[in-house]
Formats: C-alpha cells, structure tokens, sequence
C-alpha cells in the first residue's frame, strides 16, 4: 500500500465550477501537509500548507486536513483555464526532511 | 522570494557521456537540497538528500556512483549523471529547504535529459 494515495485523474471541468481534489494517507505521523502545482515540463510550485489538521484559504484555494480520517483535499473555487495543470499532495513527518508525495492527479479546466 | 534555478533546462547527450546539472537557490541559502526524479505521468522519487559541505544521503536503490552530488556551497548543488544510458532519460527536477523554515521545499523548473 502506498503512504499517499491520490486518483490521477484526468479531470476535465468546465471553466468556473468548483475543484475537488482528494488524497488518503496510511502514515499517523505526518504532520505538514502540502499542496505543489506543477504545469507540463516545469518543476512543482508550492501552492498550500497546512501544519496537522484544519482549514487554510488563500484566494481561490482552501485546503483541508482531516487527521482523524487521513484524508486531504483541495478545493479550486471558480476554476479557470490557467489552472490546468497536474497537482500534487505531498506531506511529511515532524522530524525528518522527506516529503512523501502522492500520483498526482491532472486537472484540465475548459473555457 | 524562494527561488531555485537549475542549468540546463534541457540536455540531449549520447551514450556513454556524463552530464552535469545545476541546482542553485537565488535568493535564500539552503542548507539542503534534494533531487528527484520524474518519469511521464507519473510523481517525484526522490533520489538524494544533499546536505552542505557532507555526503549525500542516497535512497534505496540509487546507485552513488552513476549519480554524483556534490553540495558545495550554502546556494549551489550540481548532479552528474555518469555513463549515461537510454534509460536514465528523465525529468530532474532538484528543490531546496529553507533553512529557517524546515518544513517545505521550493522545487527549481527542472531539468530533462535524454540519452541517445
């Protein structure tokens, strides 16, 4: 079983809907939580960060960590073409400097 | 703030040649730096753990010899490929930890080498 569980998609939403992208996790002990967005042929930018569980937003993004259920998401709000582009989970533990990613899962918003 | 660049963007080398690659951070000073390596459509593996002025800590599996890092300065981490074959053909990609902020890593944009 993998540590980070992600569906790779591909996703395919119309311009303007609501983005829900998920990841499971097996391992009680990450505590970071992390969010890359990485376009075709470029290196993953960080996008979100969360330390253990909760909500964090900026902008048209929110991430949400549930620990209890191991289970992360992303959600994109008034999605539009330009964040077509494949995203990846990523966490770590508290020690230790290993991020353990998921698949990634590839999004395409139509105009 | 936080960036990372990496030279070359792209490299076509023949078999049997060895290939370096540049990681540096471009405004921040990163104690440690990391390479991974991404096949199509598929995520990261990381490769190496590359901590200044020490050796590299390798993962399982990745062979020390054919992938040389060397980490020698607070901004700059190369990877040389050595005797490059077809299938070391790959996205490089190399990130850097800040080292106020342990937590995260800033990717640079990658490097993709391909073997004749």
């Amino acid at each position: 079983q993998k540590e980070v569980e992600q569906d790779p998609g591909p996703l395919s939403v119309p311009e303007g809907a609501i983005v829900s992208l998920n990841c499971t996790y097996s391992n009680s002990a990450f505590q970071y939580f992390m969010w890359y967005r990485q376009y075709s042929r470029k290196g993953p930018e960080l996008l979100m960060y969360t330390y253990s569980s909760g909500n964090k937003e900026d902008g048209r993004f929110t991430a949400q960590v549930d620990k209890s259920s191991k289970y992360i998401s992303l959600f994109i709000r008034d999605s539009q073409p330009s964040d077509s582009a494949t995203y990846l989970c990523a966490n770590k533990e508290t020690s230790g400097s290993r991020l353990t990613f998921g698949e990634g899962t590839q999004l395409t918003v139509n105009p | 703030g936080a960036v990372v660049s990496q030279h070359p963007s792209r490299v076509i080398c023949k078999s049997g040649t060895s290939v370096k690659i540049e990681c540096r951070s471009l405004d921040f000073q990163a104690t440690t730096m990391f390479w991974y390596r991404q096949f199509p459509k598929q995520s990261l593996m990381l490769m190496a753990t590359s901590n200044e002025g020490s050796k590299a800590t390798y993962e399982q599996g990745v062979e020390k010899d054919k992938f040389l890092i060397n980490h020698a300065s607070l901004t700059l981490s190369t990877l040389t490929v050595t005797s490059a074959h077809p299938e070391d053909s790959s996205f490089y990609i190399c990130s850097a930890r800040v080292a106020s902020r342990t937590d995260t890593q800033y990717f640079g944009p990658g490097t993709r080498l391909t073997v004749l």
